[in-house]
């Protein structure tokens, strides 16, 4: 089956700073792909809509400019969270459907982030 | 805009009971529903859709426009079936962009 992986599994990063989360296609390309936020014991909701070769497309609510989602190859996006605080603290998941057809996205396993 | 209503959080059966997990949904246009799984310390998996109309692990669910409802239903529930349970919804605009219900934790006592 198709794989996603996303790196790091988990990150602690301190209050102000930057953190980026990759999310990999492994072996199937991918020209969209979606991020996830997930809060303890609550569902996914979805943040955007990362597009290869161009800008992302965010849910109403979610700040661009915290954070930042780049997909520069069809295997390949980020998410970096800018400016980090405690709050951001979650559970980042990404999934990526096949350029090959289809409707079904395959999930990655998950960054846990925690800011201190 | 779209919402996806899981109303239970935790359910619980024993082995060899019925089950069933309730699904209902929101929205203008003709979407595409799902229901994915997540067991102890695993991604998350797609389990079944509605377009496929097939049974997965004796898993099967029925897309319902009148009640806008897609349930989960399974009629021997298995130990190893315990897991947390996403219904899903794709408006069909950007395929693989999912919203998602809060999901139910289902229990399974031997």
């Amino acid at each position: 089956g198709a794989v996603v992986s996303q790196h790091p599994s988990w990150v602690i990063c301190k209050s102000g700073t930057s953190v980026k989360i990759e999310c990999r296609s492994l072996d199937f390309q991918a020209t969209t792909m979606f991020w996830y936020r997930q809060f303890p014991k609550q569902s996914l909701m979805l943040m955007a809509t990362s597009n290869e070769g161009s800008k992302a497309t965010y849910e109403q609510g979610v700040e661009k400019d915290k954070f930042l989602i780049n997909h520069a190859s069809l295997t390949l996006s980020t998410l970096t969270v800018t400016s980090a605080h405690p709050e951001d603290s979650s559970f980042y998941i990404c999934s990526a459907r096949p350029s090959s057809g289809g409707t079904e996205a395959f999930f990655g396993q998950g960054t846990r982030l925690t800011v201190v | 805009a779209q919402r996806v209503t899981q109303p239970e959080k935790l359910l619980s059966v024993f082995k060899g009971a019925p089950v069933e997990l309730k699904c209902n949904y929101s929205y203008s246009g003709s979407p595409e529903l799902f229901w994915y799984v997540q067991y102890s310390r695993q991604r998350l998996q797609l389990l079944l859709r509605h377009i496929s109309r097939e049974s997965i692990k004796g898993f099967t669910a029925d897309l319902n426009k009148g009640e806008t409802s897609f349930h989960l239903k399974k009629p021997f529930a298995q130990e190893e079936d315990s897991a947390m349970y996403y219904c899903a919804l794709d408006r069909g605009s950007t395929l693989g962009r999912l919203y998602f219900g809060r999901g139910t934790q289902l229990t399974v006592w031997p």
